[in-house]
This record gives C-alpha cells, sequence and structure tokens, in this order.
C-alpha cells in the first residue's frame, strides 16, 4: 500500500513564494507528480520527478529525494490565480495499469 | 492540447437506478482510469483499463461497478444500482505509455444520487 502525507492549507501573499511539502510511503516507487485543482475542476499536471533533485518549469519547481521517501513543490512569484489545491501523488510500480495514488492535497490561499 | 472529454457534467439519479458514465480518452493513448472524488476528499483510483482489460482496481470498485470501450472511442463506467454513498465526482483519465507518462484528466461528471 501507499501512504501520502501534505499539509491541509496554506496561506501565502501575492508575490512571495510558498513551498508544499508531500512525504509518502510505498512499496515499488515509480515516479512522483504534481497536479494543480481548482475547486470543481479537474487535476491538470503540473510536474513529474522519478530521479533526484529539482525540476524546474517557470515558476513551479519539484524536488525528490527518494531515500528520504520526501517531495516539495515551490511556487513562485505567487499570483492569485494560484489559489487552488495541490495534489501529491505517487505512481506505483505494481501492475500493468501504473495507477498514480494521490494523497489529500494542499489548499493554497494566495492573499493580495 | 488533446482533451480527455465525458459526458454528461452533471447526473442526478435516484437510489438503486443504474447509470453510465462516458468518457472519450485522447484518441493515441493506451491507458484509461476511473477516478473519483467525493466532496473535500481526495482523489481516488477506482480502475485501469489496458489492452480491453481491466489491469487492476481498487477495493472501492465492487461487483457494483464495471468499465466497457465498446468502441474505438469511448470508454464508459457503469454503476449497477447506485447507493447513497456513490455521489462523487467521477474523473475519467488516460495516458500514452510513453515518455512522462502524465495522466491527462477529463472535466469529470458530478453525480448525485437521491
Amino acid at each position: 500500500g501507499q501512504n501520502i502525507d501534505q499539509p491541509t492549507e496554506m496561506t501565502a501573499t501575492e508575490g512571495a513564494i510558498v513551498q508544499i511539502n508531500c512525504t509518502y510511503q510505498t512499496s515499488g516507487f515509480n515516479g512522483l507528480f504534481w497536479y494543480q485543482q481548482h475547486a470543481g475542476e479537474a487535476p491538470t499536471f503540473l510536474s513529474y520527478n522519478v530521479l533526484d533533485g529539482l525540476e524546474e518549469k517557470g515558476r513551479f519547481s519539484s524536488f525528490l529525494s527518494r531515500s528520504k521517501g520526501y517531495s516539495y513543490l515551490l511556487l513562485k512569484e505567487l499570483q492569485m490565480k494560484d489559489s487552488a489545491s495541490y495534489l501529491c501523488a505517487v505512481r506505483d510500480m505494481g501492475a500493468a495499469g501504473n495507477k498514480l495514488t494521490f494523497g489529500g492535497g494542499t489548499r493554497v490561499l494566495v492573499k493580495p | 492540447e488533446p482533451e480527455v472529454t465525458q459526458t454528461p457534467s452533471h447526473q442526478v439519479t435516484q437510489m438503486g437506478q443504474e447509470v453510465i458514465l462516458r468518457c472519450v480518452p485522447i484518441s493515441n493513448h493506451l491507458y484509461f482510469y476511473w477516478y473519483r472524488q467525493i466532496l473535500g476528499q481526495k482523489v481516488e483510483f477506482l480502475v485501469s483499463f489496458y489492452n480491453n482489460e481491466i489491469s487492476e482496481k481498487s477495493e472501492i470498485f465492487d461487483d457494483q461497478f464495471s468499465v466497457e470501450r465498446p468502441d474505438g472511442s469511448n470508454f464508459t463506467l457503469k454503476i449497477r444500482s447506485t447507493k447513497l454513498e456513490d455521489s462523487a465526482m467521477y474523473f475519467c483519465a488516460s495516458r500514452d505509455g510513453t515518455g512522462k507518462e502524465k495522466l491527462f484528466f477529463g472535466s469529470g461528471t458530478q453525480l448525485s444520487v437521491l
């Protein structure tokens, strides 16, 4: 099975930086994903890490440490539209389906 | 960018009725999934489908649930006899099986069981 933990909620100011941590335990790790989800909408892909280190994509970066079972998503130069839930998800190496298992999500509120 | 499309966007049904949720995955994708999200809770895996058969299913996906790919484009989720606790947003997703293999999600069907 898998266990994925991330904070429930975070608040930050427009223009600032926020770091969302995710810890996981899995029997067969095959990649970690971050998705953004606005209320009532589908999750949309943000980033993917399978090797240790930092992946940077514009204002968003994601870091992975497989030995620690730890990842973070860094959001820079926050904008009001970044207010959303951020979902950490781990891909299981198990069955052919390679499903993603999601954490509970971190709701980020960006204030002016 | 290509999209996964789902219909209907909202479905209201009476307890005990059958519902069919429809999805058209991205055309060159090979792996198909159903997830659900009860209001305020996390996105939960239901089932994965590859090569015309179920490759994995969760404990949520009991005998009341079934999936089908009746033709080359549609992927459906059927709930035979709905229960109140089936009320949720149901997301279809697909991936191509190459490269980063990220999941593309449809916009969801909000199912309300009364």
